[in-house]
């Protein structure tokens, strides 16, 4: 069974520039989260998907961030202007419906400069 | 507020050694636990959870944790550490139904041969 996987992996941007992440959960997995972690500090959410709908979206840091979930598979995070403070590592985890365990992607670690 | 402490931002120890990364949470309602690790390069990987019952909880690759009520602790523990371990570990809480967790900061892990 895939992992979850998060597209690009990498990703350097100049401030004012706008990047999107791609964020594929496992096959089958009801909910999607994505997470940030700003360098030396905790991980914190940002958002919650079930299927296409936003459950939860208090850890959004403002209106530059955009998530999107269509038909409910994968998921988009797109920041819009960026700015030197959204610069850390986005993680994506999903899980599949009433399971506590979320399972986490790679990352994408986001640059800018 | 809700909250996890990892006081021990970075541990080296000796392979062979036994560990011990510490953990308190502060949490309002019954917390479900979680150990995660994250090598260089990989996404953060579940090593256990506390969700009720036998409060010493048995993971992958050799680590235990046990979760301490009064003290507000889940400490995860290994006997003797593989070079393979080096990596970093978040505790996190949570409730158990597919919602957002709350992550501590990180201790790195570093160890020698």
């Amino acid at each position: 069974e895939a992992g979850v996987t998060q597209f690009p992996s990498h990703s350097v941007i100049e401030k004012g520039q706008t990047v999107t992440l791609r964020c594929d959960p496992i096959s089958g997995h009801d909910n999607l989260y994505w997470y940030r972690r700003v360098m030396g500090k905790e991980i914190k959410f940002l958002l919650h998907f079930v299927k296409e709908s936003k459950q939860d979206e208090s850890g959004m840091p403002n209106n530059r961030f955009l998530a999107e979930r269509t038909g409910g598979t994968y998921s988009t995070l797109k920041v819009q202007p960026a700015e030197l403070e959204d610069s850390g590592v986005y993680f994506c985890a999903s899980s599949p419906q009433g399971r506590g365990e979320q399972f986490f992607g790679p990352g994408t670690r986001l640059t800018v400069l | 507020a809700q909250s996890v402490t990892q006081p021990d931002i970075h541990i080296t120890v000796s392979e062979g050694a036994s560990l011990e990364l510490r953990c308190n949470y502060s949490y309002g309602a019954t917390p479900y636990l979680f150990w995660y690790v994250q090598s260089p390069g990989q996404g953060l990987q579940l090593l256990l959870k506390y969700f009720s019952g036998d409060t010493l909880v048995q993971g992958i690759k050799g680590f235990e944790a046990e979760f301490k009520r009064s003290q507000s602790s889940f400490n995860l523990r290994k006997p003797s550490v593989h070079w393979s371990d080096a990596a970093e570990y978040f505790c996190a809480v949570g409730p158990y139904n597919t919602d957002k967790l709350i992550f501590g900061t990180g201790t790195r892990l570093q160890v020698f041969p």
